[in-house]
């Protein structure tokens, strides 16, 4: 199947640090990715929808300055967390599809961000 | 943001016990997606179901899509230890954006093996 890479797997930061994460589609063209956040022992909740080309789509609530989405090219999205605060400490996730008919969605590994 | 409402919320089972556990939603969906995850790592996809009705296997895993298009159940026959972990639903609305429709996750249901 398809393969999704997210990296880094694991940060930790000082409070007020910005951390990016990198999301890329492997073997695959994505136009579209898509950023998740879980807490722990919580279900995946969408943050935002990355198209290639134009600016994300983000979910109500998501602060869009606050997470800065990036999708440069068709195999890479970033996910910046600006002026990264304690309450932002949390388990991210992106997914990729092609957007073809019945296309299933993939998901990377994760990022486990700790703001200290 | 909506999420679909499984069941139940934890499983703790025998090795070699079958599992059964259930999504439903208020609204439609078109699609409905089954996912593992593992502690610390991305869900994993088991099965896709794409039409009212359908019942699809994959290996000891067997998932059914609702007539009513709200509802999915999943299936795990004879239990292993690599069985462990968190399941979720998801299901996509729209299928004329194909691919590009973002998914409404379950509330996940955790199962644990019993030495």
């Amino acid at each position: 199947g398809a393969v999704v890479s997210q990296h880094p797997s694991r940060v930790i930061c000082k409070s007020g640090t910005s951390v990016k994460i990198e999301c890329r589609s492997l073997d695959f063209q994505a136009t579209t990715m898509f950023w998740y956040r879980q807490f722990p022992k919580k279900s995946l909740m969408l943050m935002a929808t990355s198209n290639e080309g134009s600016k994300a789509t983000y979910e109500q609530g998501v602060e869009k300055d606050k997470f800065l989405i990036n999708h440069a090219s068709l195999t890479l999205s970033t996910l910046t967390v600006t002026s990264a605060h304690p309450e932002d400490s949390s388990f991210y996730i992106c997914s990729a599809s092609t957007g073809e008919a019945n296309e299933k969605l993939f998901f990377g590994s994760g990022t486990q961000l700790s703001v200290l | 943001g909506q999420q679909l409402n499984q069941s139940p919320q934890s499983m703790f089972i025998q090795e070699g016990e079958d599992v059964s556990m259930n999504c439903t939603s208020s609204s439609i969906f078109n699609t409905w997606l089954w996912y593992k995850q593992d502690p610390g790592e991305g869900p994993v996809l088991l099965i896709a179901l794409y039409k009212a009705g359908e019942l699809t296997s994959n290996g000891r895993l067997t998932a059914q899509f609702g007539i009513t298009r709200k509802d999915s159940f999943l299936n795990i026959s004879a239990s292993i230890p690599s069985d462990v972990g968190i399941y979720f639903c998801a299901g996509q609305r729209d299928l004329s954006n194909f691919g590009n429709e973002k998914l409404t996750f379950g509330t996940g249901t955790r199962l644990t093996i019993i030495p």
